[in-house]
């Protein structure tokens, strides 16, 4: 079946670059997505990229998709200390389903 | 103006009770789904409807019943709730080909 893996912490300093990385293994899907969950709170869809994509850039965030090594990434420059909070990667997959990551718990220290 | 919304946002409640979860989307979405987020943050999909028909269940005890009454409402009751219930239940929805979008959640505590 599909599987989506994610790195499960990430710690890093505020002002700097954080990377979350993210591995699939349905070759079908066709979009993949990064959603945010801040404490106690409910997913925020962070942003997504087409599977026919390589790049996409919002503010301070780039997505980078590798289609050969199903590996997806999510960039977020000069991190900030609001940014901490557990990031998901997802895949669609079968009849417009998610599938998730187990989620990266990031982590920004002032 | 709040997209998908989910009743209770909290609830806390006895072994062996009945509870039902009530989620509505006014998005104009064909495709509302639950999904189940566990202890450890693990996310889950246990149903989707798409136009009032159950399209995908998930290994999900038949304790769980999603109900939909029309387009924008799926409704989560469970029978006979049990410990290993405890969990975060988000509601989505979606048009087709477009992406979901969540509700905030209903935090589920069994006693």
């Amino acid at each position: 079946g599909e599987d989506v893996e994610q790195s499960l912490f990430l710690s890093v300093r505020e002002g700097d670059s954080s990377v979350i990385n993210c591995t699939y293994t349905d070759s079908s899907s066709t979009y993949l997505y990064w959603y945010k969950q801040e404490p106690g709170a409910g997913l925020q869809l962070l942003t997504y990229i087409f599977s026919n994509m390589d790049m996409k850039q919002d503010q301070r965030l780039t997505v980078l998709l590798n289609k050969k090594d199903k590996h997806l990434s999510l960039r977020i420059a000069d991190t900030q200390t609001g940014d901490s909070a557990i990031y998901f990667c997802a895949e669609i997959s079968g009849y417009s389903t998610l599938t998730f990551g187990k989620g990266t718990m990031l982590l920004v220290s002032p | 103006d709040t997209a998908v919304s989910q009743t209770p946002k909290y609830l806390v409640t006895q072994m062996g009770n009945d509870k039902s979860i009530k989620c509505e989307q006014n998005l104009g979405h064909d495709t509302m789904y639950w999904y189940k987020q566990d202890s450890k943050k693990f996310l889950k999909i246990m149903f989707s409807y798409n136009n009032k028909e159950l399209i995908i269940n998930e290994t999900v005890p038949n304790r769980f019943s999603p109900k939909s009454p029309d387009k924008a409402h799926l409704n989560l009751h469970i029978n006979s709730l049990e410990l290993g219930d405890s969990a975060v239940y988000f509601c989505a929805s979606r048009r087709l080909r477009e992406t979901q979008y969540f509700g905030p959640g209903t935090r589920l505590l069994v006693l």
